[in-house]
């Protein structure tokens, strides 16, 4: 299986700050990536997948990036609504589709 | 607006059984493979299993095989998950969601979740 891991596990920043979360995969998984932001107590939300596409709806503020093994997730400008925790995900075969641990992000 | 709704949840005994469902609406679900997803409490994101659009070939995460059975009714727009030998380690919010077409694994939609708690 493919193993999914984050950096850092928790993150704290202020509202206005440029944020960036890091996933490596343990095996090239080419572009198969996406990111979700899950606030506390709902239902994940996608964001961005193929690495770099930014899912309809989802503001400019996000971005992504990176290709094979290594992957970054960047907010320009954090918003008091992007408090929440981020995973990363690998997808598009069908061994396991397997998560990162996740990036709290808190308020400084 | 799609739309996925868990239920079938609750508080369960070790060694029981439950039958999660998720009704869909908004979209046409005989086109979409389905993926459940779970959350133990304070932990990340585990998938679980997905099935094909017509139900025809199905996935499992090997440490779930032959004690949980996705399965699909096209006729009633719902997904089940059927839980057997259940464990404490069990407990957890399981969450169905719809895959993107064309991109397995991409889940783009997902319900609320419902709450399973395995406990004596």
């Amino acid at each position: 299986d493919i193993l999914m891991t984050q950096s850092p596990s928790t993150l704290s920043a202020s509202v206005g700050d440029r944020v960036t979360i890091t996933c490596r995969a343990s095996q090239s998984i080419s572009n198969w990536l996406a990111w979700y932001r899950q606030k506390a107590g709902k239902a994940p939300k996608l964001l961005i997948y193929e690495a770099s596409t930014l899912e309809s709806g989802v503001p400019s503020r996000f971005s992504g990036s990176g290709a094979g093994t290594e992957f970054t997730l960047t907010i320009s400008s954090l918003q008091p609504d992007d408090f929440a925790t981020y995973y990363c995900q690998h997808y598009n075969n069908h061994s396991p589709y397997t998560f990162g641990q996740g990036t709290k992000l808190e308020i400084k | 607006e799609v739309q996925l709704v868990e239920s079938g949840g609750g508080l369960v005994q070790p060694g029981g059984s439950l039958r999660l469902s998720c009704a869909a609406s908004g979209f046409t679900f005989s086109n979409y493979w389905m993926s459940w997803v779970r959350q133990a409490p304070g932990k990340g994101l585990e998938w679980v299993a997905n099935i094909r659009e017509d139900g025809e070939e199905i996935y499992y995460v090997d440490s779930m095989k032959g004690r949980f059975t996705i399965s699909r009714d096209n006729a009633k727009n719902s997904v089940y998950l059927q839980v057997n030998s259940l464990r404490a380690e069990d407990t957890a919010v399981y969450y169905c969601a719809r895959e993107r077409a064309y991109s397995y694994g991409l889940f783009d939609s997902w319900g609320q979740g419902t709450l399973v708690t395995v406990s004596s």
